[in-house]
């Protein structure tokens, strides 16, 4: 069965400390994966996506098929990065078919 | 452009009854999906509308049923409500297997 883990709740680092967010994914075919970011009373929004290989507010995410990971990185955390994030696989189909598989997400909390 | 917008923002409901929540898709797109999301877990796929037709669905009961209309716009009915249907319902919307946008969501509470 198609699944996302994200092992932590709760990710807690200081301003200018490197994060790191873990997201594993369970699944047979040839994935593509997403990271969704919802900042304090917004909505959720696409922050980057596996197959375009960019690095949106400086975050990237490289996927490890041996490791079937994806995780989320960020050198220097910033106080503003402090939201929820979730992982996502999309499983693919026709017609429009858009599922996503969310992981339950990780609180990431950036002190000064 | 419009963004996805959802109504209501929240409402409370008695166990038993019947609800209905609507999504207003991102101006273009055709795709609407639903979310069920519970506190402190992940958003959860209920089903899809692509083009007014069901094209996919979760791991939930028959009491959870939607439609899509002409414009794209779509709703949510969930009938017979029990104490676990309480959760934030997200409607997202695409063009196709594009970007999903979503809705601010709708809390609601079964009682």
């Amino acid at each position: 069965a198609q699944r996302v883990t994200q092992p932590e709740k709760l990710l807690s680092v200081f301003k200018g400390a490197p994060v790191e967010l873990k997201c594993n994914y369970s699944y047979s075919g040839s994935p593509e994966l997403f990271w969704y970011v919802q900042y304090s009373r917004q909505r959720l929004q696409l922050l980057l996506r596996h197959i375009s290989r960019e690095s949106i507010k400086g975050f990237t995410a490289d996927l490890n098929k041996g490791e079937t990971s994806f995780h989320l990185k960020k050198p220097f955390a910033q106080e503003e990065d402090s939201a929820m994030y979730y992982c996502a696989l999309r499983l693919p189909g026709t017609g429009g078919y858009n599922k996503l598989i969310f992981g339950a997400g990780t609180r990431l909390a950036v002190h000064p | 452009e419009t963004g996805v917008t959802q109504s209501p923002t929240h409402l409370i409901k008695t166990r038993g009854q019947q609800v209905t929540l609507r999504c207003s898709s991102q101006s273009g797109h055709n795709t609407v999906s639903w979310y069920q999301q519970a506190l402190g877990q992940g958003p959860q796929f209920i089903f899809q509308y692509y083009r007014e037709e069901e094209n996919g669905r979760g791991n939930f009961p028959p009491r959870f049923s939607g439609l899509q209309f002409p414009n794209y716009s779509s709703e949510l009915n969930v009938n017979a409500l029990e104490l676990d249907d309480s959760a934030l319902y997200l409607c997202a919307s695409s063009l196709a297997t594009t970007e999903a946008f979503f809705g601010q969501g709708t809390r609601l509470t079964v009682v």
